[in-house]
């Protein structure tokens, strides 16, 4: 079992719809949870980052943690094309010191 | 704040050649971060050193790959000899107050060693 496991997708939703993004983790006793984003050919950026459970919102973008069911989910509210990239989810793991990434999921927001 | 910055954008070599990927985190940042990314297996971590000292490295593939931090404003990863299933693209990152602090990627080095 992969430590965080993400849809590769892609996901594709229409022009001002709402994105729904998806990671679940393995270690039950993670503490820290990452957001980022990665356009084609460049590096990760970070979007949000979420420790405790319950939604957390910056803008168009809310990240929701569930510890007892092990998941963490980025929405993006009025999706726009630039939002179209791969997003990655990112997690400190118990004994861990760095973070563990999933395999990201790609959105692609249409016109 | 001119960000991380790694050298070089992209490395072409011959399978058994050594390779030196340079990395410069942002200044006042005490922790530094090595991660490679693929196709197959996305986003590794490979070391990751706090205040220039390597803290965990379990993700090194092998002895041929080595990783130095001199000082707080330069990094090294040197792969000795490279081998094909070596070519990947590979992030330096650093952050203020470690992992729990948001990661400042660089531009990463693409590798292609044929």
């Amino acid at each position: 079992q992969k430590e965080v496991e993400q849809n590769s997708g892609p996901l594709s939703v229409p022009e001002g719809a709402i994105a729904s993004l998806n990671c679940t983790y393995s270690d039950r006793g993670s503490q820290s949870f990452f957001w980022y984003r990665q356009y084609s050919g460049k590096s990760p950026e970070l979007i949000m980052f979420i420790y405790s459970n319950g939604d957390k919102e910056d803008g168009r973008f809310t990240a929701q943690l569930n510890k007892a069911s092990q998941y963490v989910s980025l929405l993006i509210r009025d999706s726009q094309p630039s939002d179209s990239a791969t997003y990655l989810c990112a997690v400190i793991g118990t004994g861990r010191r760095a973070l563990t990434f999933g395999s990201g999921t790609r959105l692609q927001v249409q016109p | 704040d001119a960000g991380v910055i790694q050298s070089p954008r992209h490395e072409v070599t011959e399978m058994g050649q050594e390779v030196t990927l340079r990395c410069k985190p942002i200044s006042g940042h005490n922790s530094l971060f090595w991660y490679r990314q693929t196709m197959m297996r996305g986003l590794e971590l490979l070391i990751y050193f706090n205040n220039n000292v390597p803290i965990d490295d379990s993700g090194m593939p092998e002895d041929r790959f080595s990783a130095k931090m001199p000082n707080a404003s330069f990094s090294t990863l040197k792969i000795q000899p490279s081998e094909p299933r070596d070519s990947a693209v590979y992030f330096c990152a650093s952050s203020p107050f470690g992992p729990n602090s948001p990661l400042h990627f660089g531009n990463g080095t693409r590798l292609t060693v044929t």
